[in-house]
């Protein structure tokens, strides 16, 4: 079954308005990577995270690690209607070499 | 910009028949993967390979998929006697390094229709 699971599924906002996307996984993770996909696009790397704990933040995006390195969170602050997309969080399920990919939160960003 | 690239990017095809999708990814990656996207769905793992081995397959894959990566550079995933399932956005990424995964590298994938 589905190992990487995010919430929620869609969310829609106007601009300016904050957003949160999180990732839970089945099992600890090594590490944790988000990526983005613009509508009709193929996932862009944004970021990865290691350490229990970590928080990395790129301009209005905010990204955090959970202690247990099981879960992890992307904040997007006052968002922009560049912003729009589907954003995935992807782990090492069972081996460390592939990743396994979330479920995705799917942003939608109105004027 | 020497990205990955795909081809075709769309491939429409009557169910029973043969496709092959290419890929060729940043020269001096080591790795290589194959993901299937369905609407709505995130990248599904297929296959993955370090230089020319394939270390990795998908326990989903149904044996009518091969991929081959014969030189370590560029590969090809074939699918035999399409089936309306197989329907989907086949991306391939590739990325550097050893042990852990690290920045995977996509290209814009090839989007199969199977009638």
């Amino acid at each position: 079954g589905q190992q990487v699971m995010q919430i929620p599924q869609y969310q829609h906002v106007q601009e300016g308005e904050d957003f949160t996307t999180y990732c839970n996984s089945s099992t600890t993770l090594s590490n944790i990577q988000w990526y983005k996909q613009r509508p009709g696009g193929h996932p862009v790397f944004l970021i990865q995270l290691v350490k229990s704990g970590e928080v990395k933040k790129q301009k209005r995006l905010t990204f955090q690690f959970g202690e247990a390195k099981k879960n992890s969170s992307l904040h997007i602050t006052a968002t922009q209607t560049t912003d729009v997309g589907t954003y995935f969080c992807a782990g090492p399920v069972g081996t460390a070499s592939k990743l396994t990919f979330g479920t995705g939160t799917r942003l939608q960003v109105t004027l | 910009d020497t990205g990955v690239s795909q081809d075709p990017r769309h491939k429409i095809t009557k169910r029973g028949q043969n496709v092959t999708f290419r890929c060729d990814p940043i020269s001096e990656h080591n790795r290589l993967y194959w993901y299937r996207q369905t609407l709505g769905q995130g990248p599904e793992f297929l296959t993955y390979f370090q230089n020319e081995a394939q270390l990795e397959k998908s326990r989903l894959l149904s044996d009518r998929f091969s991929a081959e990566r014969p030189k370590g550079s560029f590969s090809t995933l074939e699918i035999q006697r399409t089936e309306q399932g197989d329907s989907a956005m086949y991306l391939c990424a590739s990325s550097l390094g050893q042990g852990w995964t690290g920045e995977l590298f996509f290209g814009e994938g090839s989007r199969l229709t199977v009638l």
